[in-house]
């Protein structure tokens, strides 16, 4: 079965600076995607960007970027010039082509320091 | 555009009690999702539903059932509440084709149960 691994319960930054938040996977498949979503105190899951396994290329999105090794089986998340509002929890998730089902990571809180 | 609606945002059972959480989407979705979200834990997958009369048993089924009403709605029923039921649910919806199934979801019910 497919794990998600996120090794840091909570991490910090202050604003303006860079963090980058770990998420490694186990798989046996070739064809998978992995995600990243937010969840500030609202509790609405956002998601906020997505790698392709078949990809090389680095997803990103404005401020926020993945470094996806995938021999390494590793995908993490860099936000850059952080903001008060990036404070929430992050949740890594893994999941496989074909299947419908999202594979979680048990999260890690993010707090932004001004 | 509504997204994912869930009703109730919040709910106390006592143990023993039933109750049905519903879910509606106005995205015509095929397929919907109920997860259950627990401190340390992150989400894990309750049942989805892959389209209109299927539903398939995800992680943690025990103590549920569901019923995809139709293509917009996905309930979710607890016969004989238990106090591990305790938890945040989330419903979800996702659209196909592939290549990936991007998951939407709804604000999600606090259910405590004592």
């Amino acid at each position: 079965a497919q794990t998600v691994t996120q090794s840091q319960p909570e991490m910090s930054v202050q604003e303006a600076e860079t963090v980058t938040l770990s998420c490694t996977y186990d798989t046996s498949e070739s064809d998978y995607y992995l995600f990243w979503y937010k969840q500030p105190p609202s509790r609405q899951m956002i998601l906020v960007i997505r790698q392709e396994a078949y990809k090389q290329q680095n997803a990103t999105e404005n401020r926020f970027s993945v470094n996806f090794q995938k021999a390494a089986k590793s995908f993490s998340l860099k936000i850059s010039d952080s903001q008060l509002g990036d404070a929430a929890m992050y949740f890594c998730a893994y999941q496989g082509g074909g299947s419908e089902k999202l594979v979680f990571g048990k999260g890690t809180k993010l707090t932004v320091n001004p | 555009n509504a997204g994912v609606t869930q009703t109730p945002k919040f709910q106390v059972l006592k143990t023993g009690q039933s109750m049905t959480l519903q879910c509606a989407q106005d995205m015509n979705h095929n397929s919907m999702y109920w997860y259950r979200q627990d401190p340390g834990m992150g989400l894990r997958l309750i049942y989805y539903s892959a389209s209109e009369g299927t539903t398939d048993k995800g992680e943690v089924p025990n103590g549920y059932n569901v019923s995809r009403l139709n293509k917009r709605e996905f309930s979710l029923r607890l016969e004989s509440a238990a106090p591990s039921q305790t938890s945040v649910y989330f419903c979800a919806s996702s659209a196909t084709p592939r290549p990936y199934y991007e998951q939407y979801f709804g604000p999600g019910t606090r259910l405590t149960v004592t």
